[in-house]
């Protein structure tokens, strides 16, 4: 099993739609969470952290859920701007990045 | 200007060749990092460094080397290119904090035929 894993989709959404996606971790230690954002060819850049408690930025929402090991984003009122690949991030027990190969979304007009 | 660049952007070698990629960042962190990219995998972590006099390995670091030359530069060489080294490569930065955000370059695009 990975440890971190992620539909890789695509998503396939119309603008101004809500689509959420999940991501599953394996680690039960691991303490923080984050969500990077890829455009094609690019180099990946942090969207948000992941709060305990959760957290909204704007349109996107992201959750954590320990019980269950997984951490969700939520992105509400979709713009084209936002078709990218999401990068679910993980950090492990001895500090270091895990990162999921990414959900593709596509935004359609 | 770019805060953490990456040269070359794009090269094609052949099998055997000795090949450096090399870092440069204005950020001022003390970490970095080399990171390769596969279509369907995550991330990979090849090295990493907390300093100039701190080297460790990652996850995939068979057939790397890195160098840590100064607080803002941090090269790594492939000293006998293959071709499942066909990849990505992205060099990164971050500060001393832990749950910082890590900052990436523009990304080397390696063929090894």
């Amino acid at each position: 099993r990975k440890e971190v894993e992620q539909d890789p989709g695509p998503f396939n959404v119309p603008e101004g739609a809500t689509v959420a996606f999940n991501c599953t971790y394996s680690n039960s230690a691991s303490q923080s969470f984050f969500w990077y954002r890829q455009d094609c060819r690019k180099e990946p850049k942090l969207l948000m952290s992941v709060y305990s408690s959760g957290n909204e930025d704007g349109r996107f929402t992201a959750q954590l859920n320990r019980a269950s090991q997984y951490i969700s984003l939520l992105i509400r009122d979709s713009k084209l701007s936002d078709s990218a690949t999401y990068l679910c991030v993980v950090m492990g027990s001895n500090y270091q990045l895990i990162w999921g190969a990414g959900t593709k979304l596509i935004i359609k007009p | 200007d770019a805060d953490v660049t990456q040269t070359p952007r794009n090269r094609i070698t052949k099998t055997g060749k000795r090949i450096m990629l090399e870092c440069s960042q204005t950020k001022g962190h003390d970490r970095m990092y080399w990171y390769r990219q596969d279509p369907g995998l995550g991330l990979r972590l090849i090295y990493y460094s907390f300093d100039v006099k701190d080297i460790n390995k990652g996850e995939i670091s068979d057939g790397y080397s890195v160098s840590r030359q100064a607080q803002a530069k941090f090269s790594l060489s492939l000293e006998s290119a293959i071709p499942n080294q066909t990849a990505l490569y992205f060099c990164a930065t971050s500060d001393l904090t832990l749950n910082t955000e890590q900052f990436f370059g523009p990304g080397t695009r390696l063929t090894v035929l």
